[in-house]
């Protein structure tokens, strides 16, 4: 398997624009996750799916912030309008459930975003 | 509420020393603990994860684990660095769910 693909791996935009992430699980996997990486904050979860649905955004910083998954084998992150403060690497992470087992989950190589 | 503390951010280690990277866990219900590994400019990878059963759990690249209930406590151990084992660690627990809490991290040097 290609294991998770994110894309593009590497974007810097200015101030004010709107920015687009984009992710594909594992084939077959339930679960994707955007994950958030800075030095400062650390690794933060931002929101959860299982089976295309949403489960727990509770992690998204702002309204600036929105994530969809139209379908099973991809999922965008978009920030609009971006900031400065949003700089960071982002990750996607894709698991499968297993009844009565606790999943793994496997992480893209990860965007890293430059906010100028 | 979970959490996870990872004492020390920065470990020093040389090249066939022992590794061991702390890890505690505050968590009200049975948890689930994972050790994953971060190379530089690289997505995080599954090194290893306790579930139930056996509390030594052993991982890839000769990392192994041991879960300890009366001290909270999942502490990761290599018997003898390797340069290639230059990387960030990260401690990680979940309950019943799917919701990842992770810590801090360590960066683990090793030298000559």
């Amino acid at each position: 398997d290609a294991g998770v693909i994110q894309s593009p791996r590497h974007e810097v935009t200015e101030m004010g624009q709107e920015v687009t992430l984009r992710c594909k699980p594992i084939s077959g996997h339930d679960y994707l996750f955007w994950y958030r990486q800075t030095m400062m904050r650390g690794l933060e979860l931002l929101i959860y799916f299982n089976n295309n649905v949403p489960i727990d955004d509770s992690g998204m910083p702002e309204d600036r912030f929105s994530a969809k998954m139209p379908n099973a084998s991809f999922s965008t992150l978009k920030i609009q309008p971006s900031e400065p403060r949003d700089s960071a690497v982002y990750f996607c992470a894709s698991s499968h459930r297993t009844s009565g087992l606790v999943e793994t989950q496997y992480f893209g190589p990860g965007t890293r975003l430059t906010v100028l | 509420a979970q959490s996870v503390t990872q004492l020390g951010s920065h470990v020093s280690v040389s090249e066939g020393a022992l590794v061991l990277l702390r890890c505690n866990y505050s968590s009200s219900v049975p948890p689930y603990l994972f050790w994953y590994v971060q190379y530089p400019n690289q997505g995080l990878q599954l090194l290893l994860k306790y579930t139930t059963g056996a509390t030594l759990v052993k991982g890839i690249n000769g990392f192994e684990a041991e879960f300890k209930k009366s001290e909270t406590s999942f502490h990761l151990t290599k018997p003898s660095a390797h340069m290639s084992d230059a990387a960030e660690y990260f401690c990680a627990v979940t309950s019943w769910g799917s919701k990842l809490t992770f810590g801090t991290g360590t960066r683990l040097q090793v030298t000559l």
